[in-house]
């Protein structure tokens, strides 16, 4: 069964720093691999995607995502952080060949002025 | 833009009791899902429907009903709720199988059952 894993629960760094979010994944084929983002009392909303092509993908608010097939992994950037990017991070991912959507369970990120 | 209203935006209720959580969508997006969220389990799918009439079973779906009476309107049920339902609840729809596109979600619905 597909899975995806994001091995930190909580991730805090200083404003203006720069920032790695991990995310792997389970499946011997290249999924659709997802970014989302959900600030606090807020729904989740979309940061990037990917599916094939470049494997640096550019998302919103200055994020990108490199995905790598070799190390079955999609990591997310971001080279200087705001106060306002504390929020929590979701990978998910999904093969093309169905419906669903399967959400890590997310990363905290912290950002201390 | 995308909008995906969920109400109530808070819920309590006893075991046992009967709850209903709405949703409705105004983008014309054919797919529709309610999610819960759990710490440390991420979201989880339970119902979705690809349309007025149509419901398909998620991934945690004991101790929930759904029904999609419109285009627009998604509904989840919790006919006898108890404690371990007690979760952050998220609608979302899209307007092509989720597998491939955006997923726009609700505010969410915090629901407690004592």
């Amino acid at each position: 069964a597909q899975s995806v894993t994001q091995p930190d629960a909580r991730v805090t760094v200083s404003e203006g720093a720069s920032l790695q979010l991990r995310c792997k994944y389970s499946y011997s084929a290249t999924p659709y691999l997802f970014w989302y983002v959900q600030y606090p009392r807020q729904g989740l909303q979309l940061l990037l995607k990917y599916y094939s092509g470049d494997p640096v993908v550019q998302g919103v608010n200055g994020f990108e995502a490199e995905f790598s097939k070799s190390n079955s992994s999609f990591h997310l950037r971001k080279a200087s952080v705001h106060w306002s990017d504390s929020a929590v991070y979701f990978c998910a991912v999904s093969m093309n060949n169905n419906n669903r959507i399967f959400f890590g369970d997310g990363t905290q990120l912290v950002v201390k002025p | 833009e995308a909008a995906v209203t969920q109400s109530p935006r808070n819920k309590v209720t006893v075991t046992g009791g009967n709850v209903t959580l709405s949703c409705r969508q105004t983008n014309s997006h054919n797919y529709m899902y309610w999610y819960r969220q759990d710490t440390g389990h991420g979201l989880r799918l339970i119902h979705y429907s690809y349309g007025a009439g149509n419901l398909q079973i998620g991934d945690v779906p004991d101790g929930y009903k759904a029904t999609r009476t419109t285009q627009e309107d998604f509904f989840l049920l919790l006919e006898l709720a108890s404690p371990s339902q007690t979760s952050l609840y998220f609608c979302a729809s899209s307007d092509a199988p989720g597998g491939q596109n955006t997923l726009y979600f609700g505010a969410g619905t915090r629901l407690s059952v004592l």
